[in-house]
């Protein structure tokens, strides 16, 4: 399996401010996913994020708000925009490894006041 | 459309107590299933999946049977150990080559000792 971090591991963030989270994979993977896990809930797919193209935003988020980069096929980065305290989560990064599982990074717990 | 259901926690259970924790599915096509687990404060871990219909995931001590019939997916455990007190999501994945995956809500077992 993939081995992946993800900085910061957490931030206190003001509103209206802007994060970006790093996620950093040890091999080669052609797919990435963000997800953000609300308190107490479960995942939520964000966008899938490919190299070499735009990211593909799930309903409801949009490049605006959450911008994606994908420079090559070991790191990607997600920003979150003009936060609100609504924003406040855990965003995780995976990766699609061997031929259906996704692995996950340890998360970043964002948290805005 | 997709979508997963589990249990709602949490689950208290005593340290080599049985562990059952109830996943259902509805799905179009033939998706794989997974259990993943979150300790506290860490990322989500792959536990254990499945392919196809009477497949039986394993590992840790866990398992899970695809039951096509009952559309399900059960986690079982002979003995839990305080260690495994985590928060287990059950989660589907549909065979498109997307590698999306769909989350049940979560499921918080603690074990007391």
């Amino acid at each position: 399996s993939a081995v992946i971090s993800q900085k910061p591991s957490r931030d206190i963030c003001q509103r209206g401010t802007s994060l970006t989270i790093q996620c950093q994979v040890d091999s080669q993977v052609t797919m990435m996913f963000w997800y953000r896990q609300q308190p107490g809930q479960s995942l939520t797919l964000i966008a899938t994020a490919n190299q070499g193209s735009e990211a593909t935003y799930e309903s409801g988020f949009v490049i605006d708000k959450f911008p994606i980069s994908r420079p090559n096929l070991t790191f990607s980065t997600l920003t979150v925009s003009n936060m609100s305290p609504e924003d406040s989560s855990i965003y995780l990064c995976s990766v699609a490894g061997g031929p259906i599982e996704q692995y996950f990074g340890p998360g970043t717990r964002l948290t805005v006041t | 459309g997709d979508s997963v259901t589990q249990m709602e926690g949490p689950v208290t259970l005593s340290e080599e107590a049985f562990l059952t924790i109830n996943c259902t599915y509805t799905a179009t096509g033939y998706p794989s299933l997974f259990w993943y687990v979150q300790y506290p404060g860490e990322g989500l871990q792959l536990l254990l999946k499945a392919t196809k219909a009477d497949d039986k995931g394993s590992n840790k001590g866990f398992e899970a049977t695809y039951r096509k019939e009952t559309t399900s997916f059960h986690l079982e455990k002979g003995s839990v150990q305080v260690s495994d007190s985590a928060v287990y999501f059950c989660a589907l994945s549909v065979p498109d080559s997307s590698y999306k995956l769909i989350f049940g809500s979560g499921t918080r077992l603690l074990v007391r000792p």
